[in-house]
C-alpha cells in the first residue's frame, strides 16, 4: 500500500515563529487532507488539497502531486496551534481508505 | 449542523466486557467510516459502511469486532470481550459520497481497558 511520511516528527516553536511541515507519499493520490489533532484529541480538518495551493488565515498548504509531496505552512504561530498535524491520503481509483502519516507533534511555547 | 457526533467520549471497561461506540454522521451524509488510533500513532482504517450495508471491513480484526449502520439510528462499533490491546481512540468519519471526498471526523471515543 501507499506509504506516507511526515517530517519533522517533533517541532518546538517560539510563539510568533513560522514553520513548514512536510508530507511525502509514495504513489499518486486522489485525495489528500491535513488534520490538526488538538491536545484534547479532537481531529480537525484543515485542508482538502490533492493538488494546488490553499490558504486559510495563518495556515496554507501546497500539494505538488507530480512530485508526491505536500507542505503545510503555519505563520505567526500561537500556543493554540500546538498538537499533532496529520497528513492523510487516498490512493487508487474508487478507493476511499485514508492512509495517515505518523504526524508532526508541534509545541508552541509562549 | 452538529457535525459528526460520537458517544461516549470516554469509556472504561474491564477485560472481558463489551464496548459499544456510537456514531451519528453529519446530516445528509450516508457514508460512515471507523478508524482506530493506537497511542502515539496515526489513525488506521477499520470499516466502511453505508445504511444497512458493510462495504469494506478489511481493516477490522476478524474476531470480537463488529460494526453496523442500521436504517434508523447511529452506526455502532461493537467490541466483545475487550482486551488491554483494544485501548485506543476510535474515530468515526462521514462523507456524502464515496471515493475521493472530504471526510469529516467526530471527536472520537477513547476506550480504556483495565
Amino acid at each position: 500500500g501507499i506509504q506516507v511520511e511526515q517530517s519533522p516528527p517533533d517541532l518546538i516553536l517560539q510563539e510568533g515563529a513560522n514553520s513548514t511541515l512536510r508530507c511525502n507519499f509514495s504513489d499518486s493520490v486522489n485525495n489528500l487532507q491535513w488534520f490538526h489533532q488538538n491536545p484534547w484529541g479532537q481531529l480537525i480538518n484543515l485542508f482538502y488539497i490533492p493538488s494546488g495551493t490553499k490558504q486559510n488565515g495563518r495556515l496554507s498548504a501546497t500539494t505538488v502531486a507530480t512530485e508526491r509531496y505536500s507542505l503545510l505552512y503555519i505563520s505567526s504561530s500561537q500556543t493554540t496551534d500546538s498538537g499533532v498535524y496529520f497528513c492523510a491520503v487516498v490512493s487508487g481509483a474508487g478507493s476511499y481508505q485514508l492512509t495517515f502519516g505518523k504526524g508532526t507533534k508541534l509545541s508552541v511555547i509562549p | 449542523n452538529a457535525g459528526v457526533m460520537q458517544n461516549p467520549r470516554h469509556l472504561v471497561r474491564r477485560r472481558g466486557q463489551e464496548a459499544r461506540l456510537r456514531c451519528s454522521p453529519m446530516k445528509g451524509h450516508s457514508h460512515v467510516y471507523w478508524y482506530r488510533q493506537l497511542p502515539e500513532e496515526g489513525l488506521k482504517f477499520m470499516v466502511y459502511l453505508q445504511k444497512e450495508n458493510i462495504i469494506d471491513e478489511s481493516g477490522m480484526p476478524k474476531e470480537r469486532f463488529s460494526a453496523e449502520f442500521p436504517k434508523e439510528g447511529p452506526s455502532i462499533l461493537r467490541i466483545q470481550q475487550v482486551v488491554r490491546g483494544d485501548s485506543a481512540a476510535y474515530f468515526c468519519a462521514s462523507s456524502p459520497l464515496t471515493g475521493a471526498n472530504v471526510l469529516t471526523f467526530g471527536a472520537g471515543s477513547r476506550l480504556t481497558v483495565l
